[in-house]
């Protein structure tokens, strides 16, 4: 149980397209999902916090109209990167969390982007 | 905010010796604190984790301690092997909070056959 899934596992554009990443829990309802980065050889750095239904809180340093974030459903969150850049080329994962008391996070198996 | 610091970058164990990484944190609201492996391009991977109100906690080859008074927990690997290779990472959340994981820089940890 606890599966977390997201889509595209990996995405080439070009710099000033938009790309969408989904996140999925596949069998359980997360109340919150969160939103990393990773550059290489880097730790996991929080970019926002969404909760369904609501907007997402963002971490101080990142723009939220460059990285829009929608929690439409307790199954499906999406990012969207706008007009991407090079420096916008980074491992992107997701994680879901059941709240409630529940502690662990469950996370996806990220999305590598990278803007030509 | 929280910090989370995590030393070493990089340690290199011969087989069947134990590992220690250790990672300390700055708010003394932070309840939870789990450890994940992570391989290249792949997800991180829960290892085990410890709640505050609990010191010590074991896995088999795994365990970590936490010292709530000095704020900083430690991840101990025995036996090590070679799929033990990998980067490690420590986080540390609130989950009365908004339960976000903040975690420490990683830790690349080498077998050597």
């Amino acid at each position: 149980g606890a599966v977390v899934s997201q889509h595209p596992s990996r995405v080439i554009c070009k710099s000033g397209t938009s790309v969408k990443i989904e996140c999925r829990s596949l069998d359980f309802q997360a109340t919150t999902m969160f939103w990393y980065r990773q550059f290489p050889k880097q730790s996991l750095m929080l970019m926002a916090t969404s909760n369904e239904g609501s907007k997402a809180t963002y971490e101080q340093g990142v723009e939220k109209d460059k990285f829009l974030i929608n929690h439409a459903s307790l199954t499906l969150s999406t990012l969207t990167v706008t007009s991407a850049h090079p420096e916008d080329s980074s491992f992107y994962i997701c994680s879901a969390s059941l709240g409630g008391g529940f502690y662990e996070q469950f996370f996806g198996p990220g999305t590598r982007l990278t803007v030509l | 905010g929280e910090n989370v610091e995590q030393h070493p970058s990089t340690l290199s164990v011969q087989e069947g010796d134990s590992a220690v990484i250790k990672c300390t944190y700055s708010d003394s609201a932070s309840n939870y604190f789990p450890w994940y492996k992570q391989e290249l391009g792949k997800r991180p991977q829960l290892i085990i984790d410890i709640r505050s109100n609990v010191g010590e906690k074991k896995d088999q080859r795994i365990a970590v301690t936490l010292n709530k008074t000095a704020k900083h927990f430690s991840l101990h690997i025995t036996e090590t092997q070679p799929e033990d290779s990998a980067v490690y990472f420590c986080a540390a959340s609130n989950s009365q909070g908004a339960q976000k994981l903040v975690f420490g820089q990683g830790t690349r940890l080498t077998i050597n056959p």
